[in-house]
């Protein structure tokens, strides 16, 4: 059974501009959730998806944003890039039930100068 | 709002010694506690997940403890070999919270040869 996957790996992008990453989820999850791991904040909750809809949100500004097509797969968009927007960004997918494991890509390091 | 603290933020040991990771969180309303290992620039392994009902869990050299009145939660790491150098996370999924994680900071373990 195939894990998560993310696309691409690695980026590097300048200030001001935007990015789009990808992340395709365990076969028949339908939760999907992306956070940002910084050396000085941790892991931070950006948003979760659920059946193409947007079920949760972190305390993030509105330059990051997120969608989910009907085969589960998700993108997070990053508009106006900043250089404090340089991170790990790890997408989770999660099966169905209350309690059953989440289960993480191997991320996407964005670094922006 | 749910605040996750890890202690010791980082341990060095010595090959076979048997360890204590602590894990601590401050609001109870949790359906359960999943602990991740995360090697330098990649994704979350997930170790163990323990259910808010649930004392114990167990993997191998790994046994996760949960006292959800406390909002503590330990992970007991048995033998430990240089293989095991790596962060631990903890994190906990809140009811009413979605798929949500809340991580704490980490522990990073190095286990010497």
């Amino acid at each position: 059974k195939a894990g998560v996957t993310q696309t691409p790996r690695y980026l590097i992008k300048t200030r001001g501009q935007q990015v789009t990453l990808s992340c395709s989820p365990i076969s028949g999850h339908r939760s999907v959730s992306w956070y940002q791991q910084t050396p000085g904040q941790g892991l931070q909750f950006l948003f979760e998806y659920f059946s193409e809809t947007q079920r949760n949100k972190g305390n993030f500004p509105g330059r990051f944003s997120g969608r989910q097509f009907s085969n589960s797969r998700s993108e997070m968009n990053v508009s106006t890039l900043e250089l404090g927007d340089s991170a790990l960004y790890l997408c989770a997918s999660k099966g169905q039930g209350m309690n059953t494991e989440a289960f993480f890509g191997q991320g996407t390091r964005l670094t922006v100068v | 709002k749910q605040e996750v603290t890890q202690i010791p933020a980082a341990l060095s040991v010595p090959e076979g010694e048997n360890l204590v990771l602590n894990c601590s969180f401050t609001d109870s309303a949790i359906y359960n506690l999943q602990w991740f290992r995360q090697d330098p620039g990649k994704g979350l392994t997930s170790l163990l997940l323990i259910q808010s009902s649930q004392r114990e869990q167990t993997s191998g050299r790994l046994n996760a403890s949960l006292d959800k009145s406390s909002g503590r939660s330990t992970l007991y790491i048995a033998a430990s070999q240089p293989g095991d150098s790596a962060t631990y996370l903890c994190a906990v999924r809140n009811n009413n919270a979605g798929n949500m994680l809340t991580f704490g900071g980490g522990t990073r373990l190095m286990v010497k040869p």
